[in-house]
């Protein structure tokens, strides 16, 4: 069926560590894809998005690219901060509607 | 700019009690939903709205009942609590969920406890 599969966490790193969550999805046709983030006590917002093959979404470091041919849009980020801990969701848009994986958690350490 | 509301933030209820999640949105959003988080689930669709007198059932809607009468709300009924039911809730709203790129605005979220 049509689904969002992310790695599981949690994910501890270190602070200005490199950062890869994975994400890949199972669709007919070509969702749009995006990436969210819920920081401690607060509502998912949205970090970042695509809306076609080989588009490259990026917001405050993040960037994920989407990748038609292996059906993935991992997260990276080249040196993760404390201020980046963290639960990351990757979604997808199905008929108006936003399908979550998971979701994975962060925690940076100093 | 509040953006989308969701009261009450904390609310525990006991076995086969009722209570309606309120959640309001001044953005003039067309699109609805009701998200519920367990932990390592991620989020999973209750209900969604496409506009005021729509509604339709998302993954898990057993046990919830919705109405959207207006544009700006999108209450949630739980009827009969069930431990079930423990979760957090969030609504959230966009301008045209149709739209292949569609942002969707999420509220703070309300932490449910059937006990």
């Amino acid at each position: 069926g049509n689904s969002v599969t992310q790695m599981e966490g949690p994910v501890t790193l270190s602070e200005e560590a490199f950062l890869t969550i994975n994400c890949t999805y199972t669709a007919t046709g070509y969702p749009s894809l995006f990436w969210y983030v819920q920081y401690p006590g607060e509502g998912l917002q949205l970090l970042l998005k695509a809306t076609k093959a080989d588009d490259k979404g990026s917001n405050k470091g993040f960037e994920a690219t989407y990748r038609k041919e292996t059906t993935s849009f991992h997260l990276e980020k080249g040196s993760v901060q404390v201020s980046d801990s963290a639960v990351y969701f990757c979604a997808r848009n199905q008929g108006g509607k936003l399908i979550f994986g998971q979701g994975t958690e962060l925690s940076v350490k100093p | 700019n509040a953006g989308v509301t969701q009261t009450p933030k904390f609310r525990i209820l006991k076995i086969g009690q009722s209570m309606t999640l309120q959640c309001t949105q001044d953005m003039n959003h067309n699109y609805m939903y009701w998200y519920r988080q367990d932990p390592g689930m991620g989020l999973k669709l209750i209900y969604y709205s496409v506009g005021a007198g729509i509604t339709d059932k998302g993954e898990v809607p057993n046990g919830y009942n919705v109405s959207r009468s207006t544009t700006e709300d999108f209450p949630l009924r739980l009827e009969l609590a069930a431990p079930s039911q423990t979760s957090v809730y969030f609504c959230a709203s966009s301008p045209l969920g149709g739209q292949l790129d569609t942002e969707a605005f999420f509220g703070q979220g309300t932490r449910l406890t059937v006990v």
